[in-house]
């Protein structure tokens, strides 16, 4: 089974702090890491994978087999980032299933 | 470009009433097709997903159903809602350029309160 854990449901900083937003994962397998953004009032589309190893708007996120996690992190926090989070999990290969977690509301603060 | 449509916006129907939600993809063949659920404090729960036209795996047992008529249409449905079938549901695609998943695209979801 895959499962995605994301223990934050809020998480609210000041404009110019750092910022992590947390993810762990558990699969059996290799699995392959996603994040999704919701921004207010459009579609919940990708922020990035970490197959890629890019930078998107800022944000990173490293894949740590050892502590099954994949945390975003972004060194300056831009109120433009506030939005809703979600990590995700596919198993790769024939695997199609795209398993998510429950979301992080960031808010950034003036 | 590829596009994705998701109809109606919202829906408010009475319990025991069926359901018809479309989903239709343009700009691309073969997707790979999927529906989830975005349920308050739940995240998003994978319903079904379809890599082929009739090829329907469900993720979850419930009181929906899916169907693949077409190569780019997927319709989520139920002969007879309960109130726990409120929710905000999310149709996507991926294209399954070699056997993988790169990228969903999401639709604008449908908000669905059963009364």
């Amino acid at each position: 089974a895959q499962r995605v854990t994301q223990p934050e449901k809020l998480l609210s900083v000041f404009k110019g702090a750092p910022v992590e937003l947390k993810c762990n994962y558990s699969y059996s397998g290799s699995p392959e890491l996603f994040w999704y953004v919701q921004y207010s009032r459009q579609r919940l589309q990708l922020l990035l994978r970490h197959i890629s190893r890019e930078s998107i708007k800022g944000f990173t996120a490293d894949l740590n087999k050892g502590e099954t996690s994949f945390h975003l992190k972004k060194p300056f926090a831009q109120e433009e980032d506030s939005a809703m989070y979600y990590c995700a999990l596919s198993g790769g290969g024939s695997n199609y299933k795209l398993t998510f977690g429950k979301g992080t509301l960031l808010t950034v603060n003036p | 470009s590829q596009t994705i449509h998701q109809w109606p916006a919202t829906l408010v129907q009475p319990v025991g009433s069926p359901l018809s939600l479309e989903c239709t993809v343009e700009g691309t063949s073969n997707p790979n097709l999927y529906w989830y659920r975005q349920a308050a404090g739940r995240g998003l729960q994978l319903l079904f997903y379809s890599v082929g036209i009739g090829q329907i795996s469900s993720e979850v047992p419930q009181n929906l159903s899916a169907s693949r008529p077409q190569d780019r249409q997927f319709i989520l449905s139920s002969k007879k809602l309960l109130l726990s079938d409120s929710g905000f549901y999310l149709c996507a695609w991926s294209d399954p350029v070699r056997g993988v998943i790169e990228k969903l695209f999401f639709g604008s979801g449908t908000q669905l309160s059963v009364l």
